[in-house]
């Protein structure tokens, strides 16, 4: 159960378009539609942004795309907003119950 | 309104036992798979252990696989994880969350997480 490879930061300025990347392997982000992004603002509990590699659940900006090229899935975040800095983590299935999440990615916002 | 609230957290010998819970409201208990997510101080997310909505099923990470144990009493509404033999490297805030999706057999991610309860091991 290694963590999945995120980079450990990314920035962009405002109205601008980041994309951050989840490396796994073939037994989790390459062997399941069972991805997930979760965004973390400090000293604040993850909130849960796209689940099954691009689905976002109701109230979750249409700013915020996801997607999966073989084990490496993708976080996007279009016309880049001073509120979306915060750590994002994607995670995935791994087996019965059981998870992994990723390294974790520190969003900057110039 | 869905509520998660964790409890038992505290500091705690190392080699020694602690148990955490999380009180839930707001949704049919019973229905959703919970999970154990901690986050040492300044690091990431760590998936610590999962049940399914009858108990039927449940999963460890091998961090903490047969020190460990996850359980549910949804009578109370409550989830619990009995922390045994614990170590230093186990110090993190200990968070519960919740299945996005009822029953079984879809993973849909954790909808709702609780505010967390600070576990720190030390001597």
């Amino acid at each position: 159960q290694s963590a999945l490879t995120q980079p450990a930061s990314v920035s962009g300025s405002p109205g601008q378009s980041i994309t951050i990347s989840c490396t796994g392997t073939s037994s989790d982000v390459g062997g399941y539609t069972y991805v997930y992004w979760y965004q973390q603002h400090p000293g604040k509990a993850p909130k849960l942004m796209i689940y099954d590699v691009s689905n976002r659940p109701s109230g979750v900006s249409n700013r915020f795309s996801g997607s999966k090229s073989g084990n490496t899935a993708s976080l996007t975040i279009s016309g880049l907003q001073a509120e979306d800095e915060a750590d994002y983590y994607c995670s995935s299935y791994v087996s019965s119950y059981s998870y992994v999440f990723g390294t974790g990615t520190k969003v900057t916002v110039l | 309104e869905v509520q998660l609230v964790e409890s038992g957290g505290g500091l705690v010998q190392p080699g020694r036992s602690l148990r955490l819970s999380c009180g839930a409201s707001g949704f049919t208990f019973d229905d959703y798979a919970l999970h154990w997510v901690r986050q040492a101080p300044g690091k990431g997310l760590e998936w610590v252990a999962g049940i399914s909505w009858n108990s039927g099923n449940i999963a460890y990470a091998d961090s903490v696989k047969g020190r460990f144990t996850i359980s549910r009493d949804n009578t109370k509404k409550s989830l619990y994880l009995q922390m045994n033999s614990v170590r230093v490297e186990d110090t993190a805030l200990y968070y519960c969350a919740k299945d996005q999706a009822a029953g079984s057999g879809y993973y849909w991610g954790f909808d709702y997480w609780g505010q967390g309860t600070l576990v720190t091991v030390s001597s």
